[in-house]
């Protein structure tokens, strides 16, 4: 069955960088995209890209444009995300979300907390 | 973008009664709509796509409806399992976005 296993909870001082990772299995790595979609405590989910895991093309939303960067490494059958210049307001839980088809997300990693704090 | 604003912010039921959940987008998003549930602590679950398919494994009480910029969410008889926060989303233009969700809580 598909699996996306992340990378453990990070607390990082603003300013600084982070990089997520998402482990995949159970299905093949390259076939289909892996989105970024964020939770901040108490708040609704806020998408913030996604990367073509074959060839590594990258779709931001324009929030984040600039401050994130997705890659993959299709030998390991990860994706990552990294968000750097963090600030308190960067404080959420990130998931990685991967489609059947289309846009819309039929499996999700566990999560992970960044929490920005000085 | 298009916005897609829920309501009610909350709906307080019993188990057993029918649950009537809106999205409304700013936009026209076609069907590309999508529906979620999430309990505390979880990821979201994907229950609904193109605005009324159900996603393998999801129960044939939850139903949904709508294109173009209203969109409904129907829980039949509502169990207890159910009692969550739901969420909308859009594909039909980037950025994907999602609605500030609806919580289903136990009256």
């Amino acid at each position: 069955q598909v699996q996306l296993v992340q990378s453990g909870a990070e607390v990082k001082k603003p300013g600084a960088s982070v990089k997520v990772s998402c482990k995949a299995s159970g299905y093949f790595f390259t076939s289909y995209a892996m989105n970024w979609v964020r939770q901040a405590p108490g708040q609704s989910l806020e998408w913030m890209g996604w990367i073509n895991v074959d060839n590594g093309n990258t779709k931001y939303s324009q929030k984040f444009q600039g401050r994130v960067t997705f890659t993959r490494d299709t030998f390991a059958n990860t994706a990552y995300m990294e968000l750097s210049s963090l600030r308190s307001e960067d404080t959420a839980v990130y998931y990685c979300a991967r489609p059947e088809s289309g846009s819309y997300f039929n499996h999700w990693g566990q999560g992970t907390l960044v929490t920005v704090s000085s | 973008e298009s916005v897609l604003t829920q309501s009610p912010g909350t709906l307080s039921l019993s188990p057993g009664e029918r649950a009537t959940l809106s999205c409304r987008a700013s936009q026209s998003v076609s069907s590309y709509l999508a529906w979620y549930q999430q309990k505390p602590g979880q990821a979201p679950r994907l229950l609904i796509y193109d605005a009324s398919s159900r996603a393998t494994g999801i129960p044939d009480r939850f139903s949904g409806s709508g294109s173009g910029t209203d969109f409904t969410l129907t829980i039949s008889r509502l169990e207890p399992a159910d009692f969550a926060v739901y969420y909308c989303q859009q594909y039909g233009s980037s950025p994907r976005t999602f609605g500030q969700g609806t919580k289903v809580e136990i009256k």
